[in-house]
């Protein structure tokens, strides 16, 4: 069963870091794109940041230059470093899969897992 | 960026009946469209994908059809446990510029 288990999240002050990790399991996690998902009560489900099986990264211009995705394939997991954070960075951080397995193929997000709350406030 | 427009915001429907929401991109993104279901205080769960390929456990009544544009998730006959929160999603680019719409609410009437 594919288990997707998020931690990291916390209270921090504007302009502080948290670093997100996922530990992945149930599924060959080198042959799948993963992602970062995060959801506010205001604006919805937002894609946040996405690693290829490549280790290509790639970011939401809203995130670009203060966010880092990375993936270790020998732990199946997933991290995401969170610097320079503002207050609309405040939301619930899900970690998910690709649907389908491969580069660049996606076929929807899979997640599974409860989220991490990350709140942004001084 | 591609916006994604659900309508309607909210649908009351009585268990048993036909539920159709609607969901639509403001360009073409060929048949790369997913549906969730989101219930309060769980992540979303991915139910179709492709526009209309069902994931494995997703029961039959769910239905989705579309492409480019226009997408319609159909419930063909409610559970109680059907009434949630429904999302589309847009994967259409490589690298991703992944959006959502803001949701459908199926609620009972």
């Amino acid at each position: 069963e594919v288990q997707l288990v998020e931690s990291g999240g916390g209270l921090v002050q504007p302009g502080g870091s948290l670093r997100l990790s996922c530990a992945a399991s149930g599924f060959m996690f080198n042959y799948y794109d993963m992602h970062w998902v995060r959801q506010t009560a205001g604006e919805g489900l937002e894609w946040v940041s996405g690693v290829g099986t490549e280790g290509d990264t790639h970011y939401s211009p809203s995130v670009m230059g203060r966010f880092t995705i990375s993936r270790e394939n020998g732990k199946n997991s997933l991290h995401l470093q969170m610097n320079s954070l503002r207050a609309g960075d405040t939301a619930v951080y899900f970690c998910a899969k690709a649907g389908r397995r491969g580069h660049g193929d996606q076929g929807g997000f899979d997640i599974r897992g409860e989220g991490t709350v990350v709140t942004v406030s001084s | 960026e591609i916006v994604m427009t659900q309508s309607p915001a909210t649908l009351s429907v009585s268990p048993g009946e036909r539920a159709t929401l609607s969901c639509r991109a403001s360009q073409s993104v060929r048949s790369n469209l997913a549906w969730y279901q989101q219930k309060p205080g769980q992540a979303p769960r991915l139910l179709i994908y492709d526009a209309s390929t069902r994931v494995t456990g997703i029961p039959a009544r769910f239905s989705g059809s579309g492409s480019g544009t226009e997408f319609t998730l159909t419930i063909s006959s409610l559970q109680s446990e059907d009434f949630a929160l429904y999302y589309c999603h847009q994967y259409n680019n490589w690298p991703p510029r992944d959006t959502f719409g803001p949701g459908t609410k199926v609620a009972v009437k």
